[in-house]
């Protein structure tokens, strides 16, 4: 079964513009969470989407936004890149469980996309 | 309380040897503990994890002690190898959620 591929793997951005990344999770996966890393941070979560919904939230402003599609693929977008912005954004997909209630299941990662913002 | 707290910040060991990283934690609403290990230019991979009422769980070389009443847990990598070098996390999540807290990694050198 193939992992969880992000798209692109390398992204340079002037300050002041906006980018989109991808993430297409494990087959069967539904449930997709996005992590900001970065070496003073770490790894910070940004969001998580399930069914199409966001189910939970990090502590990040709304410049940064995400999405899913009905074939669990997500996007997330980061409009007015500031310098700070600079990470590795990492995808992670999960195999949710029937009821999705109590019971916490692994995330898998993707490789990452690396943003440069100049 | 939303905070994990991983130490060393950095361990060298020599091959052959245990490598041992601590993590604690506040929040008792976590109940599912992962350990990842992280190579250069890649994404972490999950190691090992571990519930709450479990108290040890090991998978070959890699063990996870789990203290709820300390509110702590460690990864233990015996018989450490220089394939083993990479930075190690733990992390936290919060119940009935996908939400990882992760602690600040541990970046583990093992010597030849």
């Amino acid at each position: 079964k193939a992992g969880v591929t992000q798209t692109p793997r390398y992204l340079i951005k002037t300050r002041g513009q906006q980018v989109t990344l991808s993430c297409s999770p494990i087959s069967g996966h539904r449930s997709v969470s996005w992590y900001q890393q970065t070496p003073g941070q770490g790894l910070q979560f940004l969001f998580e989407y399930f069914s199409e919904t966001q189910r939970n939230k990090g502590n990040f402003p709304g410049r940064f936004s995400g999405r899913q599609f009905s074939n669990s693929r997500s996007e997330m977008n980061v409009s007015t890149l500031e310098l700070g912005d600079s990470a590795l954004y990492l995808c992670a997909s999960s195999l949710e469980g029937s009821t999705g209630l109590g019971t916490s299941y692994e995330q898998y990662f993707g490789p990452g996309t690396r943003l440069t913002v100049t | 309380q939303q905070q994990v707290k991983q130490s060393p910040q950095s361990l060298i060991v020599q091959k052959g040897g245990i490598s041992i990283i601590n993590c604690a934690y506040e929040n008792t609403a976590f109940d599912y503990f992962p350990w990842y290990q992280q190579f250069p230019g890649k994404g972490p991979a999950l190691l090992i994890a571990i519930r709450p009422d479990v108290s040890e769980k090991k998978e070959g070389r890699f063990t996870i002690s789990f203290n709820k009443s300390a509110k702590q847990f460690s990864l233990h990598i015996m018989d450490s190898q220089p394939g083993d070098s990479a930075t190690y996390f733990c992390a936290a999540s919060i119940r009935g959620t996908y939400k990882y807290i992760f602690g600040t990694g541990t970046r583990l050198k093992v010597l030849a």
